[in-house]
């Protein structure tokens, strides 16, 4: 299957301060990429999905000035969290999906973010 | 949102047995995937499903498109140790559509 790096793999960070993390395509042009966040025992949910040169379309109740994702080329994403609170301690995941007719979603390996 | 049922949320087996699991939806949906999650990795693709009906292979895993389009199984044959993780369902209505997923089994393997 195709590779999604995602980096860094974990982090810990102190309150009011903001965190990237990277999500790259390596072997694949990613149209889409979408961001999840997953708690503790729990499946997968959905953040934002992001088009390659648009802004990036957020889920209900997910805050975007708080959340910024970046998708300024087909193999490149961002999600930074900003003024980060232990509150937003979580897995964070990405997804690039390709296109075509198979339209295929491929995963990073995540990001644990711990706040302090 | 919607969720896929996928139950139950644990399941404990004996190392070379089979198991299978379920997964269904209140809803059609075009394509169905079943991915595995480890302790701390994102998910990796297993098998993905494309028309009602199918039954596809990945070496001892095997998963079928319910021919209703509402549900999909994924049968592990002669477990072993490293089957061990979370096995998440998904459902993708069209092909620039989100992924529906269901809660996860997590699967123990006992040696």
């Amino acid at each position: 299957g195709a590779v999604v790096s995602q980096h860094p793999s974990w982090v810990i960070c102190k309150s009011g301060t903001s965190v990237k993390i990277e999500c790259r395509s390596l072997d694949f042009q990613a149209t889409t990429m979408f961001w999840y966040r997953q708690f503790p025992k729990q499946s997968l949910m959905l953040m934002a999905t992001s088009n390659e040169g648009s802004k990036a379309t957020y889920e209900q109740g997910v805050e975007k000035d708080k959340f910024l994702i970046n998708h300024a080329s087909l193999t490149l994403s961002t999600l930074t969290v900003t003024s980060a609170h232990p509150e937003d301690s979580s897995f964070y995941i990405c997804s690039g999906r390709g296109g075509g007719a198979k339209n295929i979603q491929y995963f990073g390996a995540g990001t644990r973010l711990s706040v302090l | 949102g919607q969720q896929l049922n996928q139950s139950p949320q644990s399941m404990f087996i004996q190392e070379g047995e089979d198991v299978s699991m379920n997964c269904t939806s209140s809803s059609i949906f075009n394509t169905w995937l079943w991915y595995k999650q480890d302790p701390g990795e994102g998910p990796v693709l297993l098998i993905a499903l494309y028309k009602a009906g199918e039954l596809t292979s990945n070496g001892r895993l095997t998963a079928q498109f319910g021919i209703t389009r509402k549900d999909s199984f994924l049968n592990i044959s002669a477990s072993i140790p490293s089957d061990v993780g979370i096995y998440f369902c998904a459902g993708q209505y069209g092909a620039n559509s989100k992924l529906t997923f269901g809660k996860g089994i997590t699967l123990s393997v006992r040696p």
